[in-house]
């Protein structure tokens, strides 16, 4: 398995701001995945953290909204950028540490904008 | 786009009664399949991992199956205990480096 933190853990923010979450695991992996599960919802695939690489993005969503970084197998970020109230959800870091394995996942960060 | 659809939307038993968790997903080249809970206020805690394939996988009282012709995964759960409360979805991956397609979950109230 992997043990996976994420910060913060909540925040309330301003219309028109941006927050950087963070999410770090304790070993590397080979894949890490941003997930939205907004309320009362099941979770969205937002894109794939790629090492080294440009994020790819599910449809739907795009790097100006969601930009993304991972510069190592530990670790990834992941931007809301100019937040809107409809950015109020719960944002999720997954990582598989082989393909094919189970995925694991942090404890989410709840965000609300007002 | 894929779809995961689960049935039934939720559930509530009395404590110690077997239940059956349907899902269904429309990937024909599914490569594997994950149950998870999760609890209010909380991530999601992986439970069962299938490979296109396996058949079933089994962990203390549950036990997950998967029938990739039909489309089809169940998790069953034995005994069932009020600790077993929570929302339980059904994801699938059509890759082995694929994000995962969620089912919206069933959200289990064991009854004590």
């Amino acid at each position: 398995s992997a043990v996976i933190s994420q910060k913060p853990s909540r925040d309330i923010c301003q219309r028109g701001t941006s927050l950087t979450i963070q999410c770090q695991v304790d070993s590397q992996v080979t894949m890490m995945f941003w997930y939205r599960q907004q309320p009362g919802q099941s979770l969205t695939l937002i894109a794939t953290a790629n090492q080294g690489s440009e994020a790819t993005y599910e449809s739907g969503f795009v790097i100006d909204k969601f930009p993304i970084s991972r510069p190592n197998l530990t670790f990834s970020t992941l931007t809301v950028s100019n937040m809107s109230p409809e950015d109020s959800s719960i944002y999720l870091c997954s990582v598989q540490p082989r393909p094919g394995e189970t995925q694991y996942f942090g404890p989410g960060t709840r965000l609300l904008v007002l | 786009k894929q779809e995961v659809t689960q049935i039934p939307a939720a559930l509530s038993v009395p404590e110690g009664e077997n239940l059956v968790l349907n899902c269904s997903f429309t990937d024909s080249a599914i490569y594997n399949l994950q149950w998870f809970r999760q609890d209010p206020g909380k991530g999601l805690t992986s439970l069962l991992l299938i490979q296109s394939s396996q058949r079933e996988q089994t962990s203390g009282r549950l036990n997950a199956s998967l029938d990739k012709s039909s489309g089809r995964s169940t998790l069953y759960i034995a005994a069932s205990q009020p600790g077993d409360s929570a929302t339980y979805l059904c994801a699938e991956a059509g890759g082995g480096a694929d994000g995962l397609t969620f089912g919206k979950g069933t959200h289990l109230i064991i009854q004590p």
